[in-house]
């Protein structure tokens, strides 16, 4: 596809279940990136990757929350035994480059977690 | 640490009157700053961005932008509303170093135009 690709675009989880949230980038794009946007509030950054390295993963809340991308392309963010509090909406971006130019954004993943 | 404040969180205009969305940065090296805009359900789409060249940004839909560092402000400006103009807007805050150019966001800004 053209854009960076997010699936599911909405997920209801009970509170305590695990989820898995993908993420496509755009094909060739080397570095991607996490954020998470609570309702009312500016996305907040969560981890950030360069091919399949995880070079910065600072923004994690909490060691419930993991992100892989293995083969440097197509990403997952996982949050495992989800809270209320996870309940947001999730983006992704990819760049071309490493660790600058723009940022393409995806069009997110709503999260309510009940 | 880098920072951005958008202070209040709504602004209303009339259809064809000038938009002014006020950001202000904080950053320990130089910045570099952008705006996006977001529609609903539909993710940030760049509207520009200053990354160290010419201080007065141009960018789409007939938004610019200045980059004032003695006022530490970069605000976003529209001669003329229009209708489709609203949306969020978020300010955003990098780095210009390289080494992980991830955003720092403001809480945004909701813009209205009235008929």
């Amino acid at each position: 596809g053209a854009g960076v690709s997010q699936s599911p675009r909405y997920k209801v989880a009970k509170r305590g279940q695990d989820v898995a949230l993908r993420c496509d980038p755009i094909s060739g794009h080397v570095s991607l990136f996490w954020y998470q946007q609570a309702l009312g509030q500016g996305p907040e950054f969560l981890t950030y990757f360069q091919n399949e390295a995880q070079l910065d993963k600072s923004g994690l809340p909490s060691d419930r929350f993991f992100a892989e991308r293995p083969e440097g392309s197509v990403s997952t963010l996982k949050i495992q035994r989800t809270q209320q509090e996870d309940s947001a909406v999730y983006l992704c971006a990819s760049s071309l480059v490493a660790g600058g130019g723009e940022q393409f954004f995806g069009p997110g993943t709503r999260l309510t977690v009940l | 640490a880098q920072s951005v404040t958008q202070l209040g969180s709504h602004v209303s205009v009339s259809e064809g009157a000038l938009v002014l969305l006020r950001c202000n940065y904080s950053s320990s090296v130089p910045p570099y700053l952008f705006w996006y805009v977001q529609y609903p359900n539909q993710g940030l789409q760049l509207l520009l961005k200053y990354t160290s060249a010419a201080t007065l940004v141009k960018g789409i839909n007939g938004f610019e932008a200045e980059f004032k560092k003695s006022e530490t402000s970069f605000h976003l400006t529209k001669p003329s509303a229009h209708m489709s103009d609203a949306a969020e807007y978020f300010c955003a805050v990098s780095s210009n170093t390289g080494a992980n150019s991830k955003l720092t966001f403001g809480k945004g800004i909701t813009l209205s135009v009235r008929p």
